[in-house]
């Protein structure tokens, strides 16, 4: 089971928006609604930020929204604030004894 | 406050074991399904194994890399969850982390996770 693809690095600038892509197949993330999103500080803990594809736990900011188009989901991240520096990473159930797989991660630097 | 606090990382030797523990406080431990996921230095994120409760038969899933090698175990009475990693490789070097999946079935998203405890295999 390969790592589902993200870009490397995204920057903007603050009040942008920005959006991270997280590719994978028709046996993840094309095939169940079941993708989530993770922001990791520098030697901190993930924390889900967008579950399900489009939701919000809560807590966090709705400048935090997801999407999905095939095989292809989405973390867009609007009004870009300095403590948004982060890495992403995207998570999907799949349709393989190993039952998750996550994204290569991205790397949001706020210019 | 519900928390995860992961302990017994440390330097072991390729082809040794290690036996790591993850105590949990603040949510219902006997009804959660438990995860480990795990984080090479300076590398992404991978699935290592989940636990269901054990009503549920206590059943276990492992990751391709792992499997035959980790197991994973919970001791309800205590609120803790296990991964005894054994036959170890340089390429689990990693910081571990115990976390709980939720939602949909559960099967959907991760919280909450533990601050991680970081394993070195190295001769």
């Amino acid at each position: 089971q390969s790592a589902l693809t993200q870009p490397a690095s995204v920057s903007g600038s603050p009040g942008q928006s920005i959006t991270i892509s997280c590719t994978g197949t028709s046996n993840d993330v094309g095939f169940y609604n079941l993708v989530s999103w993770y922001q990791q500080h520098p030697g901190k803990a993930p924390k889900v930020m967008i579950y399900e594809v489009t939701k919000r736990p809560s807590g966090v900011s709705n400048r935090f929204s997801g999407s999905k188009s095939g095989n292809t989901a989405s973390l867009t991240i609007s009004g870009l604030q300095a403590d948004d520096e982060a890495d992403y990473y995207c998570c999907s159930y799949a349709l393989s004894s190993t039952l998750y797989v996550f994204g290569t991660g991205t790397k949001v630097t706020v210019l | 406050e519900v928390q995860l606090v992961e302990s017994g990382g440390g330097l072991v030797k390729p082809g040794g074991s290690l036996r790591l523990s993850c105590a949990a406080s603040g949510f219902s431990f006997t009804n959660a399904w438990m995860t480990w996921v795990r984080q090479a230095p300076g590398k992404g994120l991978e699935w290592v194994g989940r636990i269901k409760t054990e009503t549920e038969g206590g059943t276990t899933d492992y990751a391709a890399p792992v499997k035959g090698r980790f197991t994973i175990s919970r001791d309800d009475s205590k609120n803790t969850l296990y991964l005894q990693m054994n036959s170890l490789k340089t390429e689990d070097t990693a910081v571990y982390y115990c976390t709980a999946p939720r939602g949909a079935a559960r099967l959907s998203w991760f919280d909450p996770w533990g601050q991680g405890t970081l394993v070195t295999v190295s001769s």
